[in-house]
């Protein structure tokens, strides 16, 4: 076990839906990350939250968004949503140190029909 | 765009064999390299990592191989056992030092090791 949870293990949803994810990151961990896992793209780096502010942007798309509250735990909002999406969706937590070790939540399965 | 390389795509190798996973990066400002081992249905998790200062770094039967000069790197995985089946992501980082930490993943090897 990380110490990350996430939330849903499994969303189902229809096209055009939105959903949100949750990540509660390891105790003491204060940066949150998320990752898209498709079988053709891998894991593709979307955001970075280091204590409540946005610190690194990857290949997220304007229809997704992410916070992360004052307790850490951090969501993924997912909207207008396309068959496209179906991805696992990671959530990792780290301090941030030269020799960062992030650890990965167990996903979100997420499947748009 | 920051990449990291990775191959192949997938590796058979009998037990007691040597598995080779090879990466290749591209970005000179990356300082920190792990590999991550996945399990069907969980997370990855990290399983060995390297900085460019040292050309070797063994832990039990995993090994990291650097090459800083080509801007390569590998795994290898010495008398691999059918548990060491798995999903095996090389990764690529540049710590700016204000807080901001972005990890670039390779596309992954899915390893099988046959009896």
């Amino acid at each position: 076990d990380s110490g990350v949870t996430q939330t849903p293990k499994h969303l189902i949803t229809a096209t055009g839906q939105r959903v949100t994810l949750r990540c509660s990151p390891r105790s003491g961990d204060l940066s949150v990350y998320w990752y898209q896992q498709s079988l053709d793209q891998g894991l593709q780096f979307l955001i970075q939250y280091y204590n409540g502010e946005e610190r690194a942007k990857g290949n997220i798309l304007e229809r997704f968004s992410a916070q992360q509250f004052p307790d850490l735990h951090s969501e993924l909002n997912l909207s207008s949503l396309e068959l496209g999406d179906s991805a696992l969706y990671f959530c990792a937590s780290s301090v941030i140190s030269e020799n960062t070790e992030a650890f990965f939540g167990q996903g979100t399965r997420l499947t748009v029909v | 765009q920051q990449q990291v390389k990775q191959s192949p795509q997938s590796l058979i190798v009998q037990k007691g064999g040597i598995s080779i996973i090879n990466c290749a990066y591209e970005n000179t400002a990356f300082d920190y390299f792990p590999w991550y081992q996945q399990f069907p249905g969980k997370g990855p998790a990290l399983l060995i990592a390297i900085r460019p200062d040292v050309s070797e770094k063994k832990e039990g039967r995993f090994t990291i191989s650097f090459n800083k000069s080509a801007k390569q790197f590998s795994l290898h995985i010495m008398d691999s056992q059918p548990g060491d089946s798995a999903t095996y992501f090389c990764a690529a980082s540049a710590y700016s030092g204000a807080g901001s930490y972005q990890l670039t993943f390779g596309k992954g090897t899915k390893l099988s090791v046959i009896p």
